[in-house]
């Protein structure tokens, strides 16, 4: 099986923009959950889908957004960027089960200038 | 609130030494506790995990542990090989309605050859 893919892997944008990453996962996963990589903060939840639909979601503004879609795709999105929304954004793909392994992609770099 | 302490952030080792990782858990509901490897421009992998009806858990030379009673979780990777070198994060996950993890800050290994 093919792994979680992220597009783009690499992003530049400046102050104020918005960007969006997508988020492929594993084929048969529905379950996408996305997280934000800092130097400092280190990892962090941000929001997790199933069926579409947003199940939990952690301590970021309203800036960060996301979405499923029925093919279990997922998208995120920022707003109004700000330097510190620098990071590694990765996402995180799991089967529904009792269990709860989950699978990383290889992030996307986004660097706000 | 949730939080997970990863101790130490650095860990040097000769080849074929052992290396132990320790993380404790805040939230005593947590029952999940998987361990991620990542390398340098990846993301992280999921190499073992535990369930809290499990004490310890093994495979090849990677093993943890599990003391719910502390609310402590430990890696063990005996004869260390330079591949191993890698940022180690342990984190922690209640499966009920959300597949959100908590990480702890990682621990920077190196395997000295």
């Amino acid at each position: 099986k093919a792994g979680v893919t992220q597009t783009p892997r690499y992003l530049i944008k400046t102050r104020g923009q918005q960007v969006t990453l997508s988020c492929s996962p594993i084929s048969g996963h529905r379950s996408v959950s996305w997280y934000q990589q800092t130097p400092g903060q280190g990892l962090q939840f941000l929001f997790e889908y199933f069926s579409e639909t947003q199940r939990n979601k952690g301590n970021f503004p309203g800036r960060f957004s996301g979405r499923q879609f029925s093919n279990s795709r997922s998208e995120m999105n920022v707003s109004t960027l700000e330097l510190g929304d620098s990071a590694l954004y990765l996402c995180a793909s799991s089967q529904i089960s009792s269990y709860n392994e989950q699978f990383f992609g290889p992030g996307t770099r986004l660097t706000v200038l | 609130g949730e939080n997970v302490e990863q101790h130490p952030s650095t860990l040097s080792v000769q080849e074929g030494d052992s290396a132990v990782i320790k993380c404790t858990y805040s939230d005593s509901a947590s029952n999940y506790f998987p361990w991620y490897k990542q390398e340098l421009g990846k993301g992280p992998q999921l190499i073992i995990d535990i369930r809290s009806n499990v004490g310890e858990k093994k495979d090849q030379r990677i093993a943890v542990t599990l003391n719910k009673t502390a609310k402590h979780f430990s890696l063990h990777i005996t004869e260390t090989q330079p591949e191993d070198s890698a940022v180690y994060f342990c984190a922690a996950s209640k499966v009920d309605s959300s597949y959100k993890l908590i990480f702890g800050s990682g621990t920077r290994l190196l395997v000295r050859p």
